[in-house]
């Protein structure tokens, strides 16, 4: 079993769509949870980052993480075709050694 | 420069040759980390620095060879490579002093082993 499960889709959303991204795992010594926006020929950028669990918001983003069904999500309201992206989880017991999901491409229909 | 630049940015070398990927970050962190990110898999850490010394080897074959002369500068010397270890070589820093260890990450060098 991989320690982080994540779906790489692809997901494809037409535009002002709400994206749900999801990642599963089974180390329940996580306790930083981090999810990281890639574009093309880019590295990843911190996109947000909850320390155990409970709702985070920023703007047009939601990271929700529930550490009893070791589960966490990112939402995306009201999409634009500039977030079409590649989304990788991330998550670790100290917040030094990460242990990434596989990344779920999404594309945005203008 | 700002951030986390790594040079050069697309690599072709043969499986006889020897190479080195540059990682510069310009943040003032102490942490530095190499991945490797190859298609439809997770990035996989290879090699952590915390202020210049070498805190995660992650069974890392020997044909890669990391160096940390200071904080801000971290190599990866490559040798003898195999054409399974074409891929996206990721550089990152972080602050390194505790607390929220965000990882600020270079663009990457594009490696393809012949």
């Amino acid at each position: 079993q991989k320690e982080v499960e994540q779906d790489p889709g692809p997901l494809s959303v037409p535009e002002g769509a709400i994206v749900s991204l999801n990642c599963t795992y089974s180390n329940s010594a996580f306790q930083y949870f981090m999810w990281y926006r890639q574009y093309s020929r880019k590295g990843p950028e911190l996109l947000m980052y909850t320390y155990s669990s409970g709702n985070k918001e920023d703007g047009r983003f939601t990271a929700q993480v529930d550490k009893s069904s070791k589960y966490i999500s990112l939402f995306i309201r009201d999409s634009q075709p500039s977030d079409s992206a590649t989304y990788l989880c991330a998550m670790s017991v100290d917040d030094y050694k990460l242990s990434f999901g596989a990344g779920t491409t999404v594309t945005v229909r203008a | 420069e700002t951030g986390v630049t790594q040079t050069p940015r697309h690599l072709v070398m043969g499986m006889t040759n020897k190479k080195s990927l540059k990682c510069e970050q310009h943040l003032g962190h102490n942490a530095m980390y190499w991945y490797k990110q190859s298609a439809k898999k997770p990035l996989e850490l290879m090699f952590v620095y915390n202020f210049k010394e070498q805190t995660e080897n992650n069974s890392v074959p020997s044909r890669f060879s990391p160096e940390c002369p200071n904080s801000s500068h971290l190599f990866l010397h490559l040798h003898t490579l195999q054409p399974e270890d074409s891929a996206l070589y990721l550089c990152a820093s972080s602050p390194g002093q505790g607390g929220q260890e965000t990882q600020y990450f270079g663009p990457g060098t594009r490696l393809l082993v012949l």
